[in-house]
Parts: structure tokens; sequence; C-alpha cells
């Protein structure tokens, strides 16, 4: 069975103070990883996709790493805007799009 | 596009009573979702939709869970009947060929007294 862990479950910063968001993962052949973005009362909203170790992504702030075992989500420099639930989630072997989802790393940047 | 549309936003229920939740996915998108969120166990997935065809239900809790996708912009998810532990957000999502979730509704939530 997939298994998705996030850590911390829970991170305040001070505006302008970089950090990473943890995500390990075990699965049966990795098919992609993805992170998502949660405002409070709202859907995720999706940020990454990333299919094999070693791939970057970035957006604004924000930068997605992957290596065999775990994703980080690097913040740089962030904003107040940026506090939001952070999710990770993994999609392994068939065909099927069941994604398995971790519980998330709640996210607060103070001014 | 007014992104995807999910009615009710809030739907609060006696135990026994029958509950529909309705979505409308973004124009085009081939893939729908149902997602369902809780405290204790995160977002878990129900059903999806690959041009209106289920093509996994294995989330679906049991037999008082339904979903139907009758054309490519409307879909339902039935609860009947509704007990206490099916109280928690649902989430309907698309996306177009990429298959996994990129655009999620406001989301339900349910509340089963």
């Amino acid at each position: 069975e997939d298994q998705v862990t996030q850590s911390p479950e829970a991170l305040r910063l001070q505006e302008g103070e970089s950090s990473s968001l943890n995500c390990s993962y075990t699965v049966s052949g990795l098919r992609g990883l993805f992170w998502y973005r949660q405002d409070p009362g709202k859907g995720p909203e999706f940020l990454f996709t990333l299919y094999s170790a070693g791939e970057e992504k970035e957006k604004e702030r924000l930068k997605a790493t992957l290596t065999k075992k775990e994703s980080f989500l690097h913040i740089t420099a962030p904003k107040p805007e940026d506090s939001a639930t952070y999710l990770c989630a993994v999609h392994s072997g068939g065909s099927n799009y069941k994604l398995t989802f971790g519980k998330g790393t709640l996210l607060t940047v103070n001014p | 596009d007014a992104g995807v549309i999910q009615s009710p936003r809030h739907e609060v229920t006696e135990m026994g009573q029958e509950v529909t939740l309705r979505c409308k996915p973004i124009s085009g998108h081939d893939y729908l979702f149902w997602y369902r969120q809780t405290m204790m166990r995160g977002l878990e997935l129900l059903i999806y939709f690959n041009n209106n065809v289920p093509i996994d239900d294995s989330g679906m809790p049991e037999d008082r869970f339904s979903a139907k996708m009758p054309n490519a912009s409307f879909s339902t998810l039935k609860i009947q009947p509704s007990e206490p532990r099916d109280s928690a957000v649902y989430f309907c999502a698309s996306s177009n060929t990429q298959g996994a979730p990129e655009f999620f509704g406001p989301g339900t939530r349910l509340t089963v007294l």
C-alpha cells in the first residue's frame, strides 16, 4: 500500500525566512508526485507534477524537487500570502489515476 | 470559465436521509474526480470518470454511495441512507488528458446529524 508522510505538520515562518517542506513516500513504482496548495475553505490548487528523481519545478517563490524517497517544497523569501496547507500526493503503478495524499503541512508566514 | 462548480456548498441533514451532491466540471475536461476530505483520513479518492465512464470506484466506502455522470457537464454523488460518519467535505475535481486532478471545486461541507 502506498504511503505518504509530510513533515512538519505545521510550520511558522517570518516573512522572508526561507524553509523547506518534506514529503516522504513509499510506493511500488512512482509514476508521478504532485504538490497542491489548499487555502482554508477552498479546494486544493494544483502546483507541480514531478515524474523522476532529479527533476525540479519552480513557480514564483516555490521550488519542488524529487529524489527516489522524498520530495521537498522549498519556499524562498515567503510572504504572508504563501500561508496555506501544502499537500503532497503520489501516483503509483497501473493506469488508474488514484492518488494517495499526505495529511499536509500547514504553513503560516507572519509579516 | 467559472471553474469547477459544486452545489450545495453546505448541507446539513439527519441520519437516514438521502443526500445528493452535484458537480459541473470545466468544459472540455475528460476526467472527473470525487474526493472526500476529513481531518482523520485527509483527502481520499472515492471515484473517477473518464469521458463520462466510471473507471475506478474502489474508494466508494460502501453500497450507500453511488455516483453518476450522465453527460460531460454534470455529475452527482449520492449517499442513501446517510450516516454521521459521512460528515466531511466532498470535493469534485476535473482535468484534461493529464489525468490527475488539476482543478478542484470549492467543496460541499456535509454534516449528518
